[in-house]
């Protein structure tokens, strides 16, 4: 069975500075996706970025990227210069290829963004 | 588009009370799933669909029932409800598929507690 295991329950960062979220899994599937979610307090699951595992290359957005380390299952959450609208819950999630919404969820971190 | 839409937002419920969450989609996507969220456990899926007329067991199934009798509507019912159900749940929709529109969809929640 796969697992999510994301270690920060919660994290702050000062406004403008760079933030790290961890995230570990465990499968033994070959293929899958991996994907960082954000809820704001709306409750609203907004997806951030996504990777691919078999593309070797970290996926970017905007300021959001990702360090994908296949071989040690992790997958981590880089924000840079962070704005007070990145507070939030982060989640990391899971899916093999065949069932994308099929998702495995780690349990949150709770991310502040301090003025 | 509305994308995602449950129905209601909130609602509180007396124990052994039953009800019908309703999730429905305009976005014609063929899977369709329900999760419940709660505190430092992230998101488990309780039930989704691949299909018309199709329903499978999730992660945390018991004390729950759905049916999909439309491709566009997926109803979480609560036959009787207890203390133990009292979370948020979402409704997500997804067409997997290879590529970069592989995702889930999400609504926005409905808050439910039962006293």
């Amino acid at each position: 069975a796969q697992t999510v295991t994301q270690s920060q329950p919660e994290m702050s960062v000062q406004e403008a500075e760079t933030v790290t979220l961890s995230c570990t899994y465990d499968t033994s599937e070959n293929n899958y996706y991996l994907f960082w979610y954000k809820q704001p307090p709306s409750r609203q699951m907004i997806l951030v970025i996504r990777q691919e595992a078999y593309k070797q290359q970290n996926a970017t957005e905007n300021r959001f990227s990702v360090n994908f380390q296949k071989a040690a299952k992790s997958f981590s959450l880089k924000i840079s210069d962070s704005q007070l609208g990145d507070t939030a819950m982060y989640f990391c999630a899971f899916t093999k290829t065949s069932n994308t919404g099929k998702l495995i969820f780690g349990q949150g971190t709770t991310l502040q963004v301090k003025p | 588009n509305a994308g995602v839409t449950q129905t209601p937002k909130f609602r509180v419920l007396k124990t052994g009370q039953s009800m019908t969450l309703l999730c429905a989609q305009d976005m014609n996507h063929e899977y369709m799933y329900w999760y419940r969220q709660d505190p430092g456990m992230g998101l488990r899926l309780i039930h989704y669909s691949v299909g018309e007329g199709t329903t499978a067991k999730g992660e945390v199934p018991d004390g729950y029932n759905v049916s999909r009798l439309k491709k566009q509507n997926f109803l979480l019912g609560l036959e009787s409800a207890a203390p133990s159900q009292t979370s948020v749940y979402f409704c997500a929709s997804s067409y997997p598929r290879g590529g970069l529109d592989t995702e889930a969809f999400f609504g926005q929640g409905t808050r439910l507690t039962v006293v």
